[in-house]
């Protein structure tokens, strides 16, 4: 089974708007980690947010903000104010406790296309 | 600012070729590992390593093997290279885990993008 399930193949948006990529997980641990990994097309992935399990609330950083719904088992990244720099591959991740030595297993990715 | 460098990005090599790639992090980093990123699969994890001459396998390490003699560097061997290994290859580095509530990322290279003919 999909340990991480991202849905959307690919979203478009335009310029200035706010867009909300899906991540949907599986994990019976109490201790996780989630990660959001931004890929634009020279192949380097980018760290953008974290969010922790036992984490009171919501992450953000910039522009990027993580809605965690703990029961639901959700953690979509929400991008405000899109820019034509935000085009890229993003990617869910989660780290579980019982890994250890920070083992990430990874969705499929959403391929993310801003137009003007 | 954490650089990991990785050989080569483009690299073509024949069937039952043996090949290396090579992977360099400058943080002092004690955790590495090698992904391969496949349209529609994602990445998955190959090998890792949590200190030198110590490795792990990941969710995919048949047809691959990995050496880790220094700590900055970790290298990816492809035996017998085969045309099912063609695909992107992604290395990381992070500092040893500090447990769960860490807020610790992996640091990853521009990628290799192997094709095996």
């Amino acid at each position: 089974a999909q340990k991480i399930t991202q849905t959307q193949p690919g979203m478009f948006v335009q310029e200035k708007e706010a867009v909300t990529l899906d991540c949907t997980y599986d994990t019976s641990d109490p201790s996780y980690g989630l990660f959001w990994y931004k890929q634009p097309s020279s192949g380097e992935m980018i760290f953008l947010i974290y969010q922790g399990s036992y984490d009171q609330q919501n992450a953000t950083e910039g522009r990027y903000s993580l809605n965690f719904q703990k029961a639901r088992k959700s953690a979509n990244l929400v991008i405000s104010a899109s820019q034509l720099g935000d085009s890229a591959m993003y990617f869910c991740a989660m780290r579980e406790g019982k890994e250890g030595f920070q083992k990430l297993v990874f969705g499929t990715g959403t391929r993310l296309l801003v137009s003007p | 600012d954490v650089k990991v460098t990785q050989s080569s990005r483009y690299l073509v090599k024949r069937t039952g070729e043996k090949v290396f790639l090579e992977c360099v992090q400058d943080m002092d980093h004690e955790n590495m590992f090698w992904y391969r990123q496949d349209p529609g699969l994602g990445l998955r994890l190959i090998y890792f390593s949590y200190d030198v001459k110590m490795k792990e396998k990941g969710d995919i390490p048949e047809g691959y093997s990995v050496s880790r003699e220094k700590k900055e560097r970790f290298s990816l061997i492809l035996e017998s290279a085969s045309t099912n290994q063609t695909s992107m290859y992604l290395c990381a580095s992070s500092i040893r885990d500090r447990g769960i509530y860490s807020t610790d990322t992996q640091y990853f290279g521009p990628g290799t993008r192997l094709t095996v003919l």
